[in-house]
């Protein structure tokens, strides 16, 4: 198994900062993928971190540390829409196929 | 130019019936999948196909059978439904490229077994 630990809730405010921390344990690592998934949707890609360090995406940021089994996802100047949930997705192992927790829900409010 | 689609998007059916869901992607990926959602809102892989053919099988009871006719469909049937298997299911594809395996997901089906 995965072994992935992320928070269940958080809560932040509108245009505040939020990290997301995400934990785990997985064999053959190959990279971790963050994907966003709004209330009755379908989960959308948002990152994918192979090496260790901080990838920039607009607003988003991921982190990895693959020494500590570590990321977390970084979201800046908040705003109303991204409530939704966070999925940390460390891949299957020895694979590149994404396997997922049950994410972070975040709540932004005004 | 929906890239990944299923059908139907709503599924409500008595137990012990047996029902299928539709998936088609127009990406031209080489590998496609099958994810179960609980309430919980676990998102647990329970298949994968690889140009027709299976690679992945989860821990999933053999009344759940993947059919793919061809690269850009795979089909789920689902004999003598339970109760247990409410949930929403999404279908994905993605092409990995040795690097990555990005996942597109379609729109997911909302199964209720009353």
């Amino acid at each position: 198994g995965q072994n992935i630990d992320q928070p269940t809730e958080m809560t932040a405010t509108e245009g505040a900062i939020v990290q997301i921390n995400c934990t785990y344990q997985t064999s053959g690592f190959n990279g971790l993928f963050w994907y966003q998934q709004h209330a009755g949707e379908a989960p959308t890609f948002l990152s994918y971190n192979v090496l260790d360090g901080l990838e920039e995406k607009g607003r988003f940021s991921s982190f990895l540390s693959r020494s500590k089994g570590y990321s977390y996802l970084l979201l800046k100047e908040l705003q109303m829409k991204d409530s939704a949930s966070y999925l940390c997705a460390p891949p299957l192992g020895g694979s590149y196929i994404p396997t997922f927790g049950r994410g972070t829900s975040l709540i932004v409010h005004p | 130019d929906t890239a990944v689609s299923q059908t139907p998007k709503y599924l409500v059916t008595q137990m012990g019936n047996d029902k299928s869901i539709k998936c088609e992607q127009n990406l031209g990926h080489d590998t496609m999948y099958w994810y179960k959602q609980d309430s919980k809102k676990f998102l647990k892989i329970m298949f994968s196909y690889n140009n027709k053919e299976l690679i992945i099988n989860e821990t999933v009871p053999n009344r759940f059978s993947p059919k793919s006719p061809d690269k850009a469909h795979l089909n789920l049937h689902i004999n003598s439904l339970e109760l247990g298997d409410s949930a929403v299911y999404f279908c994905a594809s993605s092409q990995a490229n040795g690097v990555t395996d990005t996942q597109y997901f379609g729109p997911g089906t909302r199964l209720t077994v009353l």
